[in-house]
């Protein structure tokens, strides 16, 4: 049963456009919520993080946003750069991450020149 | 660069043996997660240890376990390998034993012939 999900396996976007990512899950004790990107033969590094408590955090070119009501989130890109080309985890949490992470599968995000 | 380092890099076995996998967290980090990720599969939880103990269990086979040792480094323990568990097994860390955001290492590619 998977709680975590990204059903695009792979998106590809202009550099310079934006990039949305999508995530969606299913258990609602989930109070935490973070993404994740992973370059080939690299661990993955953590990019940005929202609590339950808010609908949207910003970090640069890097804004998630969250829909409590529909179990939803997103991770929005602005403007795409060739660098930003990896795979994209979703990640959720509850009790303060008390029992580990439960991510998504991924999403290959592609920026094409 | 995360700070967290794992060794080996690769492994290469055969079925029936026994591997063991090591990991170093951040300085200062108390807690270790260890994830588990197959070809088809998001990552997985295993087990976190936190300051020696172990705090929280996932989808951990009883084929499998680890440590957690005074100088904080963990090991992950695989007996009895088959071969559905060549995988990536990546280790992380955080600060506190209920962080939300954990560092990733690079990463051990296990392969069971």
């Amino acid at each position: 049963d998977q709680q975590v999900k990204q059903n695009s396996p792979s998106l590809s976007v202009q550099e310079g456009r934006i990039s949305i990512l999508n995530c969606d899950y299913t258990n609602s004790m989930f109070d935490y919520f973070l993404w994740y990107k992973k370059y080939p033969a690299e661990g993955p590094t953590f990019l940005i993080s929202i609590s339950s408590i808010k609908d949207k955090n910003e970090d640069g070119r890097f804004t998630v946003f969250l829909n409590k009501s529909a179990k939803h989130l997103s991770l929005h890109i602005v403007p795409s750069q060739p660098g930003d080309s990896a795979v994209y985890f979703c990640a959720a949490s509850s009790g303060g991450g008390a029992d580990g992470l439960t991510f998504g599968k991924g999403t290959h995000l592609i920026i094409q020149p | 660069d995360s700070g967290v380092t794992q060794t080996p890099k690769h492994l290469i076995t055969a079925t029936g043996q026994r591997v063991t996998l090591r990991c170093s967290p951040r300085s200062g980090d108390l807690s270790v997660y260890w994830y588990q990720q197959s070809l088809d599969q998001g990552l997985q939880f295993l087990i976190q240890y936190y300051n020696g103990e172990e705090r929280a269990k996932g989808n951990i086979l009883e084929r499998f376990s680890a440590q957690q040792f005074p100088d904080l480094h963990s090991e992950l323990n695989l007996s009895s390998l088959e071969l559905g568990d060549s995988a990536l097994y990546f280790c992380a860390s955080s600060v506190g034993g209920l962080a939300n955001e954990q560092f990733f290492g690079p990463g051990t590619r296990l392969t069971v012939l």
